[in-house]
This record gives C-alpha cells, structure tokens and sequence, in this order.
C-alpha cells in the first residue's frame, strides 16, 4: 500500500519564528488532507489540497502530486499552533484516507 | 458548516462491559463514516468504514464482533466496544464524509475509553 512519511517528526520553534512541514507519499493520489490535531484530541481540518498551493492567514501548504510531496508552512508561529500536524492521502475509490506519522510541534513563548 | 459531534467524549468501564459511542453529523448529510483508534503519541489507524444502511467495513486485524458499528442513518453512526478489556483503552475517533469537498472527511473530537 502506500506510504506516508512526514518530517521532522518534532520540532520546537520560538514563538514568531517561521516553519516548514513535508509530507511525502509513495504512490500518485486523489486527495490528500492537512490537519491539525489540538492538545485535546480534535482534529482540525487545515487543507484539502490535492495540488497547487493555497494560503489561509499565516498557514500555507503546497502539494506537487508529479513528484509526491506537500509542504505546510507556519509563518510567525504562536503558541496556540503547538500540537500534531498530520497529512493524510486518499487514493483509488474507498475513501479511506492514509494518515503520516504527524508532526510534533512546539511553540514556545 | 460540517461539524461533527461524539458522545461520550471521555468514559471509564470496568472490564467486561459494553460501551456505545456515538457519532453524529450536525449541519450536514454524512454519506460515509470512518471510525479511527488513536494509542498515545500515534498516528490514527482506521478500524471501519460505515455506509448507512449498509453492513460496515472492517480493516484487517479488527475483530468486527468486538467493535460493532452501527449506522442508522445518515446522521448518526455508532461504535459499541463489547466486553470491554484494558487492552481496549484508547482513543476513538470518528469522521464522516458529505461534508465538503468530494472525501474531504471532518472528525469529530474523540472519546477517550479507560477500561478499569
């Protein structure tokens, strides 16, 4: 099946300071979903992002399906953006969604 | 809009019970759910696909008679872990589909489970 792999797996950041998340995948796919999941648990919806590059405030994510990678980035971090960012990829037709391994990130103040 | 909601969000068993946990779409149809399990500091790892009105999908290695999955509607799907062991303690998460942009999937906040 396919593989996704994120990187780095952790990250600590001083608040303010800028960052760059990748995620790679093995095979070509129909969808693939950033998000991020908040020190409770809940994962929010960041970016449906099949390809090109879309922007919402101070995040932005890029994916290039011809070459099977997405990169999020977090511009003047704060605080509030501690917690796991998963990228997760859909491919063929069962909706299943293939999730990375996430990134750990801290904000410190 | 696509707001989901589970319930319980946190619950404590003793071993041997049942516990039902419930999903639900609130502002939208779900044509598709998805129930996840999540071990601490781990990544999620899809247990079954839902269809309403349809028997649920299971991936390989999850035992369908442990962890029933009902969908009654299209509204509301629900997850009941049966005879409950301490190896069952974990987080569950629910998503759903319909929401949005074809499979774009919105999650709903989890439960945590602790089986005593």
């Amino acid at each position: 099946g396919i593989q996704v792999e994120q990187s780095p797996p952790d990250l600590i950041l001083q608040e303010g300071a800028n960052s760059t998340l990748r995620c790679n995948f093995s095979d070509s796919v129909n969808n693939l979903q950033w998000f991020h999941q908040n020190p409770w648990g809940q994962l929010i919806n960041l970016f449906y992002i099949p390809s090109g590059t879309k922007q919402n405030g101070r995040l932005s994510a890029t994916t290039v399906a011809t070459e099977r990678y997405s990169l999020l980035y977090i511009s003047s971090s704060q605080t509030t953006d501690s917690g796991v960012y998963f990228c997760a990829v859909l491919t063929g037709n069962t909706g299943k969604l293939i999730f990375g391994q996430g990134t750990t990130l801290q904000v410190k103040p | 809009g696509a707001v989901v909601s589970q319930h319980p969000s946190w619950v404590i068993c003793k071993s041997g019970t049942s516990v039902k946990i419930e999903c639900r779409s609130l502002d939208f149809q779900a044509t598709t759910m998805f129930w996840y399990r999540q071990f601490p500091k781990q990544s999620l790892m899809l247990m079954a696909t839902s269809n309403e009105g349809s028997k649920a999908t299971y991936e390989q290695g999850v035992e369908k008679d442990k962890f029933l999955i009902n969908h009654a509607s299209l509204t509301l799907s629900t997850l009941t872990v049966t005879s409950a062991h301490p190896e069952d303690s974990s987080f569950y998460i629910c998503s759903a589909e319909g929401g949005g942009r074809w499979n774009e999937q919105f999650f709903g906040p989890g439960t945590r489970l602790t089986v005593l």
